[in-house]
């Protein structure tokens, strides 16, 4: 199935600790994004990459860093997970920077539980 | 800067009426408009959209507008069903610049009851 895949789908850890979430579209766009929605539902950019590089960088803590090793895939490292991390993350990607009627395809979704 | 305003939920209507959503945004330039949905559980699916005034998107009975003389993409469907239950979300991209990011509405939750 050509999609958006995120893992894990959900993530339970302890404040201070580090944790990863991978997202990989098999859709050949040259463009990632991650979004965060807070428990009201609200949906915010974080970061985007086009073709492994930063191109959008949201005023988000330095604790987050995503990383691309390649244009099929886009990672998001969280470094000492707060309270206020807890949230559902979503993935998406889309062809080309700029066209803007592109539409953005999400993944799944991973909610983060921080205790 | 971008931002984009749809009506406070939640809305709860029965099978088979009529559904409006209200949408409007602001922006500069010649923005493309989306509809994005979310059923209970799930991630968000792209609904409808339009690239330019005057274009309408429809999917699954869905409809809706861009306006852009009253800046809105207001979402419409003739006859709902249980299965319309949802979050529905409004949301742009711009051309230009480094505008390529989503700026989404705060979400439209849909109850139908049978």
């Amino acid at each position: 199935d050509t999609a958006v895949s995120q893992t894990p789908k959900y993530l339970v850890t302890q404040m201070g600790n580090d944790k990863s979430i991978k997202c990989e579209q098999n859709l050949g766009h040259d463009t990632m994004y991650w979004y965060k929605q807070d428990s009201k539902k609200f949906l915010k950019i974080m970061f985007s990459y086009n073709n492994k590089e930063l191109i959008i960088n949201e005023t988000v803590p330095n604790r987050f860093s995503p990383k691309s090793p390649d244009k099929a895939h886009l990672n998001l490292h969280i470094n000492s997970l707060e309270l206020g991390d807890s949230a559902v993350y979503f993935c998406a990607s889309s062809q080309g920077v700029g066209t803007s009627g592109r539409a953005q395809l999400f993944g799944p979704g991973t909610r983060l539980t921080v205790l | 800067g971008n931002s984009v305003t749809q009506m406070e939920g939640p809305v709860t209507l029965s099978e088979e009426a009529f559904l409006t959503i209200n949408c409007t945004y602001t922006a500069t330039g010649y923005p493309s408009l989306f509809w994005y949905v979310q059923y209970p559980g799930e991630g968000l699916q792209l609904l409808l959209k339009a690239t330019k005034a005057d274009d309408k998107g429809s999917n699954k009975g869905f409809e809706a507008t861009y306006r852009k003389e009253t800046t809105s993409f207001h979402l419409e469907k003739g006859s709902v069903q249980v299965s319309d239950s949802a979050v529905y979300f409004c949301a742009l991209t711009n051309c230009g610049g480094s505008n390529y990011k989503l700026t989404f509405g705060k979400g439209t939750l849909l109850t139908v009851n049978p």
